[in-house]
């Protein structure tokens, strides 16, 4: 079965990093860039940035440049994200996708819930 | 202007039709866009891919009751036969080759 599982929820206090995984199962892990999207309480998505788990590039959006940081182990078919310096409104579902070059979002991991509290 | 516009909300009657839309931003009329169904409580669900010529690949297991089209700028998802599972938020997506952008989604009440 084709699927993206992601980590479970975390709590984090502001200031503090945060590192979500995404392991993929059924099918070539390396075929596909990986995606990373967040949707914070009620709101609608914002995309964070994508990994090529065949090379290893990124590529960031402006906005969490510096803050992100997406790597893999393709020994074990999971990909990563890492968010420092959270901040209140960082408190959001964090998703994983699977994108073939030039398609959608086809796949999408379960979520993860990143709570950022004092 | 946004890249990406969608009604904020839509409904329709049980067993009947809707056509949602999303719309592009006058320089980017010749994108592609994506349509992801997300329940409440769910994660999304990759629907559809949606071409500028009106061409689109469904997701693996997507009823036939969902089909896209365009015209323009816009690009629609229209779902027939309407059930009670289809009441949802429905986004749209699109990207270039740095970034990727959504819609504010709608949310379809089946009434």
């Amino acid at each position: 079965q084709v699927l993206l599982v992601q980590s479970g929820a975390e709590v984090k206090k502001p200031g503090a990093s945060v590192k979500v995984s995404c392991k993929a199962s059924g099918y070539t892990f390396t075929g596909y860039y990986i995606h990373w999207v967040r949707q914070a309480p009620g709101q609608g998505f914002e995309w964070l940035g994508w990994i090529n788990p065949n090379s290893g590039v990124t590529n960031y959006a402006q906005k969490f440049q510096g803050r992100v940081t997406m790597t893999r182990d393709t020994s074990i078919n999971t990909a990563y994200m890492e968010l420092s310096s959270l901040r209140s409104d960082d408190t959001a579902i964090y998703y994983c996708g699977r994108v073939y070059v030039g398609w959608g979002i086809e796949l999408w991991g379960q979520g993860t819930l990143v709570t950022v509290s004092s | 202007q946004s890249v990406l516009t969608q009604s904020s909300s839509a409904s329709a009657s049980l067993g009947s039709s809707v056509k949602l839309t999303c719309t592009l931003s006058s320089v980017h009329t010749s994108y592609i866009i994506a349509w992801h169904q997300q329940q409440p409580g769910k994660a999304p669900r990759y629907l559809l891919k949606l071409q500028a010529s009106g061409t689109y690949y469904k997701g693996s297991g997507v009823p036939d009751r969902f089909s896209g089209s365009s015209s323009g700028a816009d690009r629609y998802l229209t779902i027939s036969n309407l059930q009670s599972e289809d009441e949802a938020d429905y986004y749209c997506e699109t990207w270039d080759n740095h970034n990727r952008v959504f819609g504010g989604g709608t949310k379809l009440t089946v009434l």
